[in-house]
This record gives C-alpha cells, structure tokens and sequence, in this order.
C-alpha cells in the first residue's frame, strides 16, 4: 500500500537549516508528483510547492521560493524539503503529500533558541 | 492567489443528522483542460489530511457514499448524509485549478 514516511521531529536555532525527507513506498515513485504543505499550529494549511521526481522540475509558491528547495533521490524514493534562514514563523507541521491522495504523517519543526 | 472561503466554521451535528459545508473560490475552478480541479480533505485530531473527494464529486477509494460532492465554477458543497461519530475533525476545501494551490480555512465538525 501506498505509504510517505516523513523524517521525525525537528528542534532548530535562528537562522539555521533544516532538510526534511519523505521516503515513498508502495507505488513507482517517479509516476506521482510530491507536494508539500505547511501547517502552522491549530491553522490552515498552505501549499510549498511541488516536484516532480522523474524530471526534478519544481513549482514554488512565491511566498516559499526563498524559503524552501525541494529536491528528490530516485535511488531510494526519497523527497526532500530544505528550510533556510529559519524563525519563528517557520515554526509547524510539514507534511508531505502524494498529489494530494495521500499524505506523510507529518513532522514538528520548532525553530527556537 | 484563489481565495477560498469556508463556511460553516463549525458545526455540531447530532449521529444520524445530515451535514453540509460549503466552499466559494474567488474565481473559477475550471481548467483549461475542462476540468474543475476541487478536492476536500478531512483531518481528524491528531492525525494528518485525508483526501475523501476530488475532481469536485469523485468519491477516494474507501470513502463511503455517506459523502458527496458537488458543485460548478465557484460554488462547491460537501454534503455528509447522516454523521457518525468517525467523521468528526476539520473538513478542507482544496483547489488545484490554479497555482499556488490554495486550502479553505476549515470547517470543524464536532459531533452534538
């Protein structure tokens, strides 16, 4: 069965790094786009962007082009989402999902010092 | 950016009753392709989204015909036709017609 295994909990500082993945089982990973959504706590959810992982090609939301790169590993199925230049605002859960049917269990990101 | 617009924001429905939630976009949902990219999503507490419906009324696998979607344009509905007690959580609207995609703000179902 279809499943998106997203890396664990993250605790980062101010203006660190972090790179979440998203391991794809259960279905030929390059056929499916991956996106991934933000939620902050106890609010909606806002789309990141996409890639497609047979070609690489990215499709950012504006408000996350300087904030998010999304990359993908064939060789092992894996998403990958990198947050940059973290604060406080960058603070929620990440989810990644397979267009949108089915989703990661998501990951706590806590940006904090 | 599509605006999506919600409403209810809740709503406390007893076992048995009919729920209907309700969802505007700011401007067209159909494609170029003639296709109305429309999904809803349910997140029960602590877990995370399920799609339950997509291209405006196709039920996910799984989905039972409880739930029905329908819809055209701007103008969607999600129509649960009697509640149980599993279908409690915050219901979503989600547009893929035009990018960034962009979710409604929810519609919390708790059961009364």
């Amino acid at each position: 069965q279809v499943n998106l295994l997203q890396s664990g909990a993250a605790l980062v500082k101010p203006g660190a790094s972090v790179k979440l993945s998203c391991k794809a089982s259960g279905y030929t990973f390059t056929d499916y786009y991956i996106h991934w959504v933000k939620q902050s706590h106890g609010k909606s959810l806002e789309w990141i962007g996409y890639i497609n992982p047979n070609s690489g090609y990215t499709n950012y939301n504006e408000k996350f082009k300087s904030k998010a790169t999304l990359t993908v590993d064939k060789s092992t199925n894996t998403a990958y989402m990198e947050l940059s230049r973290l604060t406080s605002e960058d603070s929620a859960t990440y989810y990644c999902t397979r267009s949108p049917d089915y989703w990661g269990q998501g990951v706590m990101v806590t940006v904090s010092s | 950016d599509v605006v999506m617009t919600q409403t209810p924001v809740s709503l406390s429905v007893a076992i048995g009753q009919p729920a209907s939630i309700s969802c505007k976009s700011s401007q067209s949902l159909v494609g170029t392709s003639g296709k109305t990219y429309l999904n809803w999503l349910l997140q029960r507490p602590g877990q995370s989204p399920k799609r339950l419906i997509y291209l405006v009324s196709k039920l996910d696998s799984g989905i039972p015909d409880r739930f029905s979607g329908s819809g055209s344009e701007t103008d969607f509905t999600l129509k649960i036709s009697r509640v149980e007690a599993d279908d409690l959580g915050v219901y979503y609207c989600l547009q893929g017609t035009h990018f960034p995609l962009t979710f409604g703000s929810g519609t919390k179902l708790e059961i009364k």
